[in-house]
């Protein structure tokens, strides 16, 4: 069983610090994605990382994808309150198959 | 309208009801997903259709029954459920082919509660 293991859990934390998501996992994956979800709404996309070592930025957020294709980190600079949510990877070992990882709920205080 | 609708929104049911939950992408999409989102547990996909086949039960109960009429509709049809199935129930749809990105876009969700 393909399993995307995230940590930490949950971060609480205030307007301004950095912070650092991962997603692991045991399997390797073709491509990475990483979803934000809002309360009362469905995950939207925020990237799609597909080659192993890859870094994507977008705007405060920066997205790297390990060189075995097993993990992945989600980093966000100065974080906003805006940037509350709950953090999703996913993986997709096939076509029309995405796995979700375990998530990783965030809350930043203004 | 644009994107991934789903209704209704909430729904309350008693473990003998029948009930259904409908999905509508306005996307032109040729896949669609019902995933289930409960408090402790990651997202499960449950079905997948891909141009209105099914290609993916991930061993879901029989009480859980989709269709898929169309690739622009997708239903969830519910009986004799258990209180343990409330939950969020999300809908999605991507292009996986044909140049697509194989984004999941997904709709707002039906909150389910079982009595």
């Amino acid at each position: 069983t393909q399993l995307l293991e995230q940590s930490p859990q949950f971060l609480s934390i205030q307007e301004g610090e950095n912070l650092t998501v991962y997603c692991n996992s045991s399997s390797v994956f073709s491509s990475l994605q990483w979803y934000r979800q809002e309360p009362g709404e469905g995950p939207v996309l925020l990237v799609t990382v597909v080659t192993g070592g890859e870094v994507k930025k977008l705007k405060r957020l920066t997205f790297q994808f390990g060189d075995a294709r097993k993990d992945s980190s989600l980093h966000i600079t100065a974080a906003q309150p805006g940037d509350t949510g709950l953090y999703l990877c996913a993986g997709a070992p096939g076509a029309y198959k995405y796995i979700f990882g375990t998530g990783t709920r965030l809350k930043v205080l203004a | 309208e644009t994107g991934v609708t789903q209704t209704p929104r909430h729904l309350v049911m008693g473990m003998t009801n029948k009930k259904s939950l409908k999905c509508e992408q306005h996307l032109g999409h040729n896949a669609m997903y019902w995933y289930k989102q409960s408090a402790k547990k990651p997202l499960e996909l449950m079905f997948v259709y891909s141009l209105e086949e099914r290609v993916e039960n991930n061993s879901v109960p029989s009480r859980f029954s989709p269709e898929c009429p169309n690739s622009s509709h997708l239903f969830l049809h519910l009986h004799t459920l258990q209180p343990e199935d409330s939950a969020l129930y999300l809908c999605a749809s991507s292009q996986p082919f044909g140049g697509g990105t194989g984004e999941l876009f997904f709709g707002e969700g039906s909150r389910l509660t079982v009595l």
